[in-house]
């Protein structure tokens, strides 16, 4: 059985502070995938990222960075110099080949505060 | 380029009544996905829907029931609502016909269901 665990259940920063977002992954699968959402208060999610499990290649995209790493399972999510308009519930999650369904994990408050 | 788009924003029922969501998935996408998400927790899928039948089903039970229509719009629907039906009710599309191993799910803005 696959499962996601996000163990940061909120987290406050400052602006411009920088902040990484934990995610750990369980799954028998050698080929899978992972993703990260965004949910802001108004409730519907982001996409923001999507990850084979063959493409450890780390990726920035902007103030977002994020780290893939088989060996200890983890697809971790950095924001530099955050803004109060990054507070959301962000969201790891993770799927299997050949289903494009989701398990996720319960997801990491982010409160940016001026 | 719509989005995916669900109705009602927000409904009020109560414990046996029962319920229908609808989602129209986003423009070009034919597969549609249902997620329950209570409150503080992350969304937990429900079933999946493509080319008209339910391809894939979560851990619940037969009270929940769905449809896919020739548009590839999709309706929800529980029977003899709990209290703990209380939830978010997220739709998600994508485009399964591609042939690619998988697709990335988009969401709609879902439906707050709250069940007195």
């Amino acid at each position: 059985a696959q499962k996601v665990t996000q163990a940061q259940t909120e987290i406050s920063v400052v602006e411009k502070e920088d902040v990484t977002l934990d995610c750990v992954y369980e799954t028998r699968d050698t080929t899978y995938y992972l993703f990260w959402y965004k949910q802001p208060p108004s409730g519907e999610l982001v996409f923001l990222i999507r990850r084979n499990s063959f493409d450890e290649q780390n990726e920035i995209s902007g103030r977002y960075s994020w780290n893939f790493q088989k060996s200890t399972s983890s697809f971790n999510f950095t924001i530099t110099a955050s803004q109060v308009v990054d507070s959301a519930v962000y969201f790891c999650a993770l799927s299997e080949a050949g289903y494009s369904t989701l398990t996720f994990g319960k997801g990491t408050m982010l409160l940016v505060s001026p | 380029d719509a989005g995916v788009t669900q109705s009602p924003t927000h409904l009020i029922k109560t414990r046996g009544q029962q319920v229908t969501l609808r989602c129209s998935p986003k423009s070009g996408h034919d597969t549609v996905s249902w997620y329950q998400q209570a409150l503080g927790q992350g969304p937990q899928f429900i079933f999946q829907y493509y080319e008209e039948e339910e391809r894939q089903r979560g851990n619940f039970p037969d009270r929940f029931s769905g449809h896919q229509f020739p548009n590839y719009s999709s309706e929800l629907n529980v029977n003899a609502l709990l209290l703990g039906d209380s939830a978010l009710y997220l739709c998600a599309s994508s485009f399964e016909s591609s042939g690619r191993a998988w697709e990335t799910q988009y969401f709609g803005p879902g439906t707050r269901l709250l069940v007195l």
